[in-house]
């Protein structure tokens, strides 16, 4: 099956430093790439979608300067947390879909950020 | 303003038994709905899907039912495992820009007791 990894799984940083998250499609080309994110008992927030080669769609209420994302290429896209603030601390996951009309979304493990 | 909820935020059931787990929504638009099984501090995985012109997905021990007049779906597993016990999210997907958009549940924690 299709996997997709996330790097790193758990990371902690200082506040006002910004941080990498790198989302990977290992045996697939990933056309189009979703950030979430997901707070305690809470649901899958989706706060941008990315197709390779544009600039990203965020959802409504997601700083797009706070929250950069790059969807380099086929296989690669990251999400920057800039200026990282302690409300910023949360589980980050990333799916990425093959086809632009392939319903099957295939999400990465997670990264765990915690800004202290 | 929630458009996929699951209203019941745990199940515990009896190994072998079936569980149910309910799923309503709001928007029409939705097309596409999808169900994934989730562990702790990992991603999603994929579980079934269904289209909204069928009312009925079966796959091995799950099977999803869609009524869409009642803008309700369920996904039954039976007969339930332990290694079910997981929280399950219930999607919905909505065209946008030649793209799917989900939404997702809360997720419905599901244990299953030997």
């Amino acid at each position: 099956g299709a996997v997709v990894s996330q790097h790193p799984s758990w990371v902690i940083c200082k506040s006002g430093t910004s941080v990498k998250i790198e989302c990977r499609s290992l045996d697939f080309q990933a056309t189009t790439m979703f950030w979430y994110r997901q707070f305690p008992k809470q649901s899958l927030m989706l706060m941008a979608t990315s197709n390779e080669g544009s600039k990203a769609t965020y959802e409504q209420g997601v700083e797009k300067d706070k929250f950069l994302i790059n969807h380099a290429s086929l296989t690669l896209s990251t999400l920057t947390v800039t200026s990282a603030h302690p409300e910023d601390s949360s589980f980050y996951i990333c799916s990425a879909r093959g086809r632009k009309l392939t319903y099957e979304q295939y999400f990465g493990p997670g990264t765990r950020l915690t800004v202290t | 303003d929630q458009q996929v909820k699951q209203n019941s935020p745990s199940l515990s059931v009896q190994e072998g038994r079936i569980s149910i787990l309910n799923c309503d929504y709001t928007n029409s638009m939705f097309d596409y709905f999808l169900w994934y099984k989730k562990y702790p501090a990992e991603g999603p995985t994929f579980l079934i899907s269904i289209s909204s012109i069928k009312d009925k997905n079966e796959d091995g021990r799950f099977t999803v039912f869609l009524n869409k007049s009642a803008k309700h779906l369920s996904l039954h597993i039976v007969p339930s495992q332990p290694g079910d016990s997981a929280v399950y999210f219930c999607a919905a997907l909505r065209a946008s820009g030649g793209s799917y958009i989900p939404t997702f549940g809360r997720g419905t924690s599901l244990i299953v007791h030997p």
